[in-house]
């Protein structure tokens, strides 16, 4: 059982360079999230998504998009990095916060911008 | 804005001694959740405590809620070298989607 599983975990991206980070989960949750992680902030939501075809924004959403196609994948995508965007990415699934379940973590992606 | 905020930002004790670690936030909420991270890794959850709970036991860790004061701590007893991580809280509001966590609280089990 993987659990979450993030792609890549590691990435060098230019300043106007685009790229799309992949979570998937094996738990056949409803609920996917994406946080960044910058120090002493804790983390933030960026985007969320309540099931397959669904996505709202979090916290902090300018500067990203996602997509959730299908319910196990949910897809992170940045159109234009800025050095901004340089952070620890982290994806997690639960099966619902109004059940009262934990959500359950992927390892991140750390991503640099140039 | 953040929704749960830790208090100390950061604490070290000696290896043995007990850990609190206090968590406030602003709106009502339907259960408060802890993590931990360890350097580098994603979260582990630790515990839940619904909005009408007050105390929670699981090993050697103790949570608590006061929904009046909105706020919530979390004990950690005979700490040990392992415990060092940071510790994080995180809300899931009544008929929210989100779960919004606090900037956390870095933990050094000093030997």
């Amino acid at each position: 059982n993987a659990g979450v599983t993030q792609t890549p975990k590691f990435r060098v991206l230019k300043t106007g360079q685009s790229m799309t980070l992949l979570c998937a989960q094996d738990m056949n949750h409803e609920y996917m999230y994406w946080y960044r992680q910058d120090p002493g902030m804790g983390l933030r939501l960026i985007h969320y998504s309540v099931g397959e075809g669904t996505t709202a924004k979090g916290e902090v959403p300018d500067g990203y998009n996602v997509s959730r196609l299908k319910k196990q994948n949910f897809l992170l995508g940045l159109e234009s990095a800025a050095p901004s965007q340089t952070s620890v990415y982290f994806c997690a699934s639960s099966y619902s916060p109004g059940e009262e379940t934990e959500a359950f973590f992927g390892q991140g992606t750390r991503l640099t911008v140039v | 804005s953040q929704q749960g905020e830790e208090d100390p930002q950061a604490l070290s004790i000696q290896e043995g001694e007990n850990a609190t670690m206090n968590c406030s936030y602003k709106t009502s909420i339907n259960n408060l959740q802890w993590y931990r991270q360890n350097s580098g890794r994603g979260l582990v959850h630790l515990n839940l405590i619904r909005s009408n709970e007050r105390e929670k036991h699981s090993g050697r860790l103790r949570v608590t809620l006061d929904t009046s004061k909105k706020s919530s701590s979390l004990l950690i007893t005979a700490s040990r070298a392992a415990d060092t991580a940071s510790y994080f809280c995180a809300t899931a509001q009544y008929r929210d989607d989100k779960i919004i966590f606090g900037k956390g609280t870095r933990l050094h089990i000093l030997p």
